[in-house]
């Protein structure tokens, strides 16, 4: 089963706007990741919060992690036509054994 | 250069044969994994193995065998494939401390 639920499953904006995705989960978590996938290719790390952290900002990228509703959110400012991709939240459970992924938001960035 | 390879990238095979798909990953991590991504981009991990070792087995049919013959190679061997087996597989490696995993491209598989 997916531990991570992803909202919206896609989204579409404007070159220049925010996008703006959330991520839900179930269980206690060591960390929360996020990937990003371009059409065809692999999963590029993009950030890492560990859930004694509330916010990680990385360039365009804002993260922040409310380990009480067991929820996270990814913010893409001044968005690029290059930004278009899929885009997962993954959680590395409390063992660290293993990242368990999102069903993913599709993100589509028109020029 | 590139960091985790695996071959081949595309695989189209007849049901009932047997395939294997080869990764490797020069980063100097101790645990490698592989994923399958379904038709509707879903990931789910099958397996992994730290420094050789197997640590998940992910409720995966027996008909796939990994094998790690050493912490930098993890390989993966299908047997009598069937249709379902259709997917990408994505090959991935870290190091211990909590840091992002490193994906492969991808091998996708369709049998047909």
């Amino acid at each position: 089963s997916q531990q991570g639920e992803e909202d919206p499953q896609a989204l579409s904006i404007q070159e220049g706007e925010n996008a703006t995705m959330n991520c839900s989960y179930k269980t206690s978590i060591n960390n929360l990741q996020w990937y990003r996938q371009n059409s065809g290719r692999g999963l590029v790390h993009l950030i890492l919060i560990r859930s004694n952290e509330r916010e990680k900002h990385s360039g365009r990228l804002r993260v922040t992690l409310d380990t009480s509703k067991k929820s996270s959110s990814l913010l893409i400012t001044a968005s690029r036509a290059a930004d278009t991709a899929s885009y997962f939240c993954a959680t590395d459970d409390a063992a660290g054994n293993k990242l368990t992924f999102g069903g993913g938001t599709r993100v589509l960035v028109k020029p | 250069d590139t960091a985790v390879s695996q071959t081949p990238k595309y695989l189209v095979t007849q049901m009932g044969n047997d395939k294997s798909i080869k990764c490797e990953q020069n980063l100097g991590h101790d645990t490698m994994y592989w994923y399958k991504q379904d038709s509707k981009k879903f990931l789910k991990i099958m397996f992994s193995y730290n420094n050789k070792e197997l640590i998940i087995n992910e409720t995966v049919p027996n008909r796939f065998s990994p094998k790690s013959p050493d912490k930098a190679h993890l390989n993966l061997h299908i047997n009598s494939l069937e249709l379902g087996d259709s997917a990408v597989y994505f090959c991935a490696s870290s190091s211990s401390g909590g840091t992002g995993y490193t994906f492969g491209s991808g091998t996708r598989l369709t049998v047909v």
